[in-house]
């Protein structure tokens, strides 16, 4: 079964310090991941995906991850944590079973808390 | 421009009543979907349209829930009789063409409160 597991509910980072959140994924064929970003009472907005090519991607506010076929992982980093960077993050992956192929499939999203 | 917009934000409704909720996507895509948000089963696909293709159903949950998309634009998810168990936050997203290598917009959701 298609899956992707964020193994920490909070990360807690000071302002200024490098941040990982972790998300591993099980698939069968060819992952195609994602990673989103949800503020308090608003929608999930994008912030990378990995389709195919280089395993390091880059995407919005500064973010990137690295894709680790080996290990299954596609953990979210960024140099420099900043406060505005709290939020609930989602790892997701693409559902070959459901929505022609194209629906998420979501991580249960890890809280990010960067303080001053 | 603007994005995927979803009404109401919020809605408040008695157990057994039916709910009507709308979703406005990008302008030009064509595929929609819907997601429930909720706290104990996180984030799951629902209903997912492309085109004028028939939608694929598998993630609703029971027949209470309906989706129709009219004109290849805006969709209504319904919700009949409405259970507590209904409540959550429901998210529309959309992204163009068949979205397989496309990101999906969301928009704000609705928060549905079933008393």
């Amino acid at each position: 079964a298609q899956s992707v597991a964020q193994p920490e509910d909070q990360v807690n980072v000071a302002e200024g310090n490098p941040l990982t959140v972790k998300c591993t994924y099980s698939v069968s064929g060819n992952p195609y991941l994602f990673w989103y970003v949800q503020y308090p009472n608003r929608g999930l907005q994008f912030l990378l995906k990995y389709i195919t090519g280089d395993n390091l991607v880059k995407g919005s506010y500064g973010f990137e991850a690295e894709f680790n076929k080996s290990q299954t992982s596609f953990h979210l980093k960024k140099p420099s944590a900043l406060v505005s960077d709290s939020a609930l993050y989602f790892c997701a992956v693409r559902d070959m079973n459901n929505g022609a192929g194209t629906a998420l499939i979501f991580g249960k999203g890890t809280t990010l808390s960067v303080s001053s | 421009g603007a994005g995927v917009s979803q009404s109401p934000s919020n809605k408040v409704t008695e157990k057994g009543k039916d709910v009507e909720l709308r979703c406005d996507p990008i302008s030009g895509h064509t595929a929609l979907y819907w997601y429930r948000q909720s706290l104990g089963q996180g984030l799951e696909f629902l209903i997912y349209f492309q085109g004028n293709s028939a939608p694929d159903k598998s993630g609703l949950p029971s027949d209470r829930f309906s989706a129709e998309r009219t004109g290849g634009s805006v969709s209504t998810l319904t919700i009949q009789r409405t259970q507590q168990e209904d409540s959550a936050v429901y998210l529309c997203a959309s992204s163009s063409d068949r979205g397989i290598y496309n990101e999906q917009f969301f928009g704000p959701g609705t928060r549905l409160t079933v008393l």
